[in-house]
């Protein structure tokens, strides 16, 4: 059964480095999503992506985040200088056309030190 | 901006049991979808069951099911003949629009539902 992949599983990374998280959706799937999850809090949204353009953002998701979508596959949230407060699980997610069911991938845990 | 409640941070159950899991929301929104979704221990999360707002009738799905009540904004979960492998993390979710699929999900806060045997 496809899935969403996500690479890495754990990064640490020191305040003020930049950091790319990255997702490998599922294959016919045209939308896409990056949420995180700060320990203990609640899943909140970043960032919604189709036909190559940011569809949707929240404002967390400010001048230091970008989203790319290079080659066609992998689907990229970059953090230009991390701040202690990124620390959280990214979780990737894609949806196809079909309903709405948004399939997420298992996470990259982001440690900021 | 909607919102979403989950009141019950962990709950147990026995094996074999039923367990309700609370939600309530909070929207301006008429045509909305409303998700569960179990996230297992250091696993992804995969959607568990959907409901379409402008459905009456209760979504279910082999022992899960809903109990959607659109003027109290409620939309709960019960989970019949509980299992050791339903042990997870339980997130209510929204999402507004009517069959878009590009639309964000709001979440709740999560129930953390151990099955015992």
């Amino acid at each position: 059964e496809p899935e969403v992949t996500q690479t890495p599983s754990h990064q640490v990374t020191q305040m003020g480095q930049e950091v790319i998280l990255r997702c490998v959706p599922i294959s016919n799937h045209l939308y896409f999503y990056w949420y995180r999850q700060i320990l203990g809090q609640k899943v909140e949204f970043l960032v919604s992506f189709y036909n190559n353009e940011i569809s949707e953002k929240s404002e967390i998701f400010d001048d230091q985040f970008s989203v790319e979508r290079p080659d066609g596959s992998n689907f990229t949230l970059k953090i230009r200088s991390t701040k202690l407060e990124d620390s959280a699980m990214y979780f990737c997610a894609s949806c196809g056309l079909v309903n709405n069911e948004q399939f997420f991938g298992p996470g990259t845990r982001l440690t900021v030190l | 901006a909607q919102t979403v409640t989950q009141s019950q941070p962990e709950m147990s159950v026995q094996e074999a049991e039923t367990v309700t899991l609370s939600c309530t929301y909070d929207t301006s929104e008429s045509n909305y979808y409303l998700f569960w979704y179990k996230q297992p221990p250091s696993r992804q999360m995969i959607l568990v069951i959907r409901q379409e707002a402008y459905k009456q009738q209760n979504a279910t799905e082999n022992r899960f099911s809903v109990n959607f009540q659109k003027a109290a904004k409620s939309f709960s979960l019960k989970i019949s003949d509980s299992q050791l492998g339903d042990t997870a993390m339980y997130f209510c979710a929204f999402m507004k629009g009517q069959y878009n699929a590009g639309n964000m999900l709001t979440f709740g806060g999560g129930t953390r539902l151990m099955v015992k045997p």
